[in-house]
C-alpha cells in the first residue's frame, strides 16, 4: 500500500461520540485525501491537504474535520458521529508536482455508527 | 459538476477472453485518466495512467484514450479468474490534484 497505514482499521462507535481516524505515509508525499466509499456511490472526497496546515473540503465535507500537523499524518476527526456517517474511509496521497497526479491508497478504516 | 460514468456490470467473461471496460467524463478539460482495481474488502490499486490520446499497453492490460469522444476504456486479455475485481475510472480535471472518480464496473471471469 505504498507506505500508507490507517488506524484504527476497524471501530465500531456510538452516535453523538467524536471519531478520529489517523493516515500516516512514509513516501515524504506533499497530497493526502480522504475519502469515503458507500454502495451506489463510489468514492467521494472528504477533505484534502496540499501541505502541512493547508487543507481543503472536497464534496461530502459536513461533518467532518481534518488537521495535518506533519507531513506524514493527516486525521479525520468526526465530531459528533451519526449512523450516515457509517462507511469504509480510505486515505491516499499523491506526490503532487507536474504530471504527479497519480493518487495511491491506504488499506481503509471500516467504520460503523451505532 | 464533473462527472464520470461506467457501465455498473457485472461484466461477465470466459477465461481467457477479452475484458472490455468503458468510461465517458464530462469534463472536456480533463487531463490525465487512471484505472484503478479494487478487489471485494480491499483498497483501490492504480492499474494504468494514460496521458494522451492512443493506445498504452502495459502486459495483458491496454488502456485507450480518446479526448474528442470524452472516452477511456481499459481491455484486459487473456482475461483470468483473479481479475475478478471492481474496476473504477479516475479523471484529473486540472484542479488542486483532486481526481473525479466512476462508480465502478463489477467483472467476473468465470473458469
Amino acid at each position: 500500500d505504498a507506505g500508507i497505514t490507517q488506524s484504527p482499521r476497524h471501530k465500531v462507535t456510538e452516535t453523538g461520540t467524536p471519531v478520529t481516524l489517523r493516515c500516516h505515509q512514509t513516501e515524504n508525499h506533499r497530497y493526502m485525501y480522504w475519502y469515503r466509499q458507500d454502495p451506489g456511490h463510489g468514492l467521494r472526497l472528504i477533505h484534502y491537504s496540499y501541505g502541512v496546515k493547508d487543507t481543503d473540503k472536497g464534496e461530502v465535507s459536513d461533518g467532518y474535520s481534518v488537521s495535518r500537523s506533519k507531513t506524514e499524518d493527516f486525521l479525520l476527526t468526526l465530531e459528533s458521529a451519526t449512523s450516515s456517517q457509517t462507511s469504509v474511509y480510505f486515505c491516499a496521497i499523491s506526490e503532487g508536482g507536474r504530471g504527479s497526479y497519480e493518487q495511491y491508497f491506504g488499506p481503509g478504516t471500516r467504520l460503523t455508527v451505532t | 459538476q464533473k462527472e464520470v460514468e461506467q457501465n455498473s456490470g457485472p461484466l461477465s467473461v470466459p477465461e481467457g477472453a477479452i475484458a472490455s471496460l468503458n468510461c465517458t467524463y464530462s469534463d472536456r478539460g480533463s487531463q490525465s485518466f487512471f484505472w484503478y482495481r479494487q478487489y471485494s474488502g480491499k483498497s483501490p490499486e492504480l492499474i494504468m495512467s494514460i496521458y494522451s490520446n492512443g493506445d498504452k499497453e502495459d502486459g495483458r492490460f491496454t488502456a485507450q484514450l480518446n479526448k474528442a469522444s470524452q472516452y477511456v476504456s481499459l481491455l484486459i486479455r487473456d482475461s483470468q479468474p483473479s481479475d475478478s475485481a471492481t474496476y473504477l475510472c479516475a479523471v484529473y480535471g486540472g484542479s488542486n490534484y483532486k481526481l473525479t472518480f466512476g462508480k465502478g464496473t463489477l467483472l467476473t471471469v468465470n473458469p
